[in-house]
């Protein structure tokens, strides 16, 4: 099984519904972040979390929720999405001690129709 | 302001030859760098990082060169193999109050396509 699992894998939605993305780990981090991807853009983080009950913004926030509903589980909420919303969204882990950075997910794949 | 930049959105070269990616940062408390790499369909993955203590890190065929009073990184791959085309993404980071490292900025990638 994979250390950083995401469900799920591609998800297309139609204008103002509400969608979660969901992701679990098993690597035993405590720090986890959601990221999305736009061609030319890189990776921008959209939130991020140091335990359960440490969530921050990151610097797209607007438009998303999350909830870190335990050490291992960490979820993205769309309210209500829109179209540019589609990209493609990654969950990340690291550990607070180590310098080696993150261990992503396979990603989400979203379209927002 | 973009803190980590990778100003080539591309990059092609010969299966045999060097591939050099470079990235510049411009937030001086970054102190620690580390190269990602990410095929279509997959999460990015760890390649290769650098503390800002040193200048050279080696890792069997990449070698990441980090230049701090250019505020300047790049990434050597000799030889380039076809199978290292990919997406490879600089990221930085920071120390924060506590001593813990700070999120990884990354830049915007730069796409390698090895051609054999």
């Amino acid at each position: 099984d994979a250390d950083v699992t995401q469900t799920p894998r591609n998800r297309i939605t139609k204008t103002g519904k509400r969608i979660m993305l969901e992701c679990s780990q098993t690597k035993g981090h405590d720090r986890m972040y959601w990221y999305r991807q736009d061609p030319g853009l890189g990776l921008r983080l959209i939130y991020y979390s140091f335990d359960v009950k440490d969530i921050n913004k990151g610097e797209i926030s607007d438009g998303y929720s999350v909830s870190r509903q335990a050490q291992a589980k960490f979820s993205l909420s769309l309210e209500s999405a829109i179209p540019n919303q589609t990209a493609l969204y990654f969950c990340a882990t690291s550990q607070a001690s180590r310098v080696d950075g993150y261990t992503f997910g396979s990603g989400t794949r979203l379209t927002v129709v | 302001d973009q803190q980590v930049k990778q100003n080539s959105p591309s990059l092609s070269v010969q299966e045999g030859r060097i591939s050099i990616l470079n990235c510049d940062y411009t937030n001086s408390m970054f102190d620690y760098f580390l190269w990602y790499k990410k095929y279509p369909a997959e999460g990015p993955t760890f390649l290769i990082s650098i503390s800002s203590i040193k200048d050279k890190n080696e890792d069997g065929r990449f070698t990441v060169f980090l230049n701090k009073s250019a505020k300047h990184l790049s990434l050597h791959i000799v030889p380039s193999q076809p199978g290292d085309s990919a997406v490879y993404f600089c990221a930085a980071s920071a120390r924060v109050y506590g001593g813990s490292q700070g999120n990884l900025i990354f830049g915007k990638g730069t796409k390698l396509s090895v051609k054999p």
